[in-house]
C-alpha cells in the first residue's frame, strides 16, 4: 500500500466550529506532514511529526492543532478559523530517518477546506 | 539557506513538443533534489528524485532531468508532450537532516496546445 488518503475530501466551516482533518498511511513511514496550499502558490509546511513527535512548527497559529496517536495516523483540528484559512490542506509521509529515500515525501489527495 | 528558483511561471508547449521546465537551485550542501506533479485539485505526485548517484534521473510518464552541479540547475524534460501532461510542476530541494523539510520552488504550469 503506497497510498496516503485524507478525510474529508471537502469541508466547508464557520468561523466559529471546531472541526478535525484527518491523514492516515500504512507504508510504515515514521514521519508525516502538514502542509496548507493556496491557489497557484507551492505547498507551505505547517507541521512535521518524527516518530509521532512534533519536530517542526512553523509558527502556525494556535487555531490550528495538529496530532499524531500513532504512526499511521495524522489529525489537523480546527478551531476559530479565518476566511483566509481556505486553502487546500495536504498531509504526506516519509521514512523519517536521514537519506534521500527518507526525504521522499508521499502526498495524500488534500482536503479542500472553506472558511465562511 | 537552500533555495529553489523556478524560471516561468507559465510554459506552453504544442502537443508532440518538446517540455523543458527550469530549475535552479541553492544549496550549500550536495542537494537532494524533487520533481513533483500537481494535477488540478489533487495532491502531489514524484515524478523524480536526484539522490547523488547518476546525474540524469528517468522519471515516470517520460519525464527526465539532468543535474548539472557547475550549473546548479535540474532541469525537467520530455521529448514529445502529451495533452495529459497538462499540470502544475514543482521543483523541490531537501536537506540531509531526519524528517528532512522540503523548500519547493514557485511552481511551472504547463499547457499543452493540440
Amino acid at each position: 500500500d503506497t497510498e496516503v488518503t485524507q478525510t474529508p475530501k471537502h469541508l466547508v466551516m464557520g468561523m466559529t466550529n471546531k472541526k478535525s482533518l484527518k491523514c492516515e498511511q500504512h507504508m510504515g513511514h515514521r514521519a508525516m506532514y502538514w502542509y496548507k496550499q493556496k491557489a497557484k502558490k507551492p505547498p507551505e509546511l505547517m507541521f512535521v511529526y518524527s516518530y509521532e513527535k512534533l519536530s517542526i512548527n512553523e509558527s502556525v497559529p494556535s487555531r490550528f492543532s495538529p496530532e499524531c496517536p500513532n504512526s499511521s495516523l495524522l489529525n489537523l483540528h480546527l478551531h476559530a478559523l479565518q476566511p483566509e484559512d481556505s486553502a487546500l490542506y495536504l498531509c504526506a509521509s516519509s521514512q523519517g530517518r536521514a537519506g534521500a529515500r527518507a526525504n521522499e515525501q508521499f502526498f495524500g489527495p488534500g482536503t479542500r477546506l472553506t472558511v465562511l | 539557506a537552500q533555495s529553489v528558483t523556478q524560471l516561468g511561471s507559465h510554459v506552453s508547449v504544442s502537443e508532440g513538443a518538446l517540455v523543458l521546465l527550469r530549475c535552479n537551485y541553492s544549496s550549500s550542501v550536495p542537494p537532494y533534489l524533487f520533481w513533483y506533479v500537481q494535477y488540478p485539485n489533487q495532491g502531489l505526485q514524484l515524478l523524480l528524485k536526484y539522490t547523488s548517484a547518476a546525474t540524469l534521473v528517468k522519471g515516470i510518464n517520460g519525464f527526465e532531468a539532468e543535474f548539472k552541479k557547475s550549473e546548479t540547475s535540474f532541469h525537467l524534460t520530455k521529448p514529445s508532450a502529451h495533452m495529459s501532461d497538462a499540470a502544475e510542476y514543482f521543483c523541490a530541494v531537501s536537506d540531509n537532516n531526519q524528517g528532512g523539510k522540503l523548500i519547493f520552488g514557485q511552481g511551472t504550469e504547463l499547457s499543452v496546445k493540440p
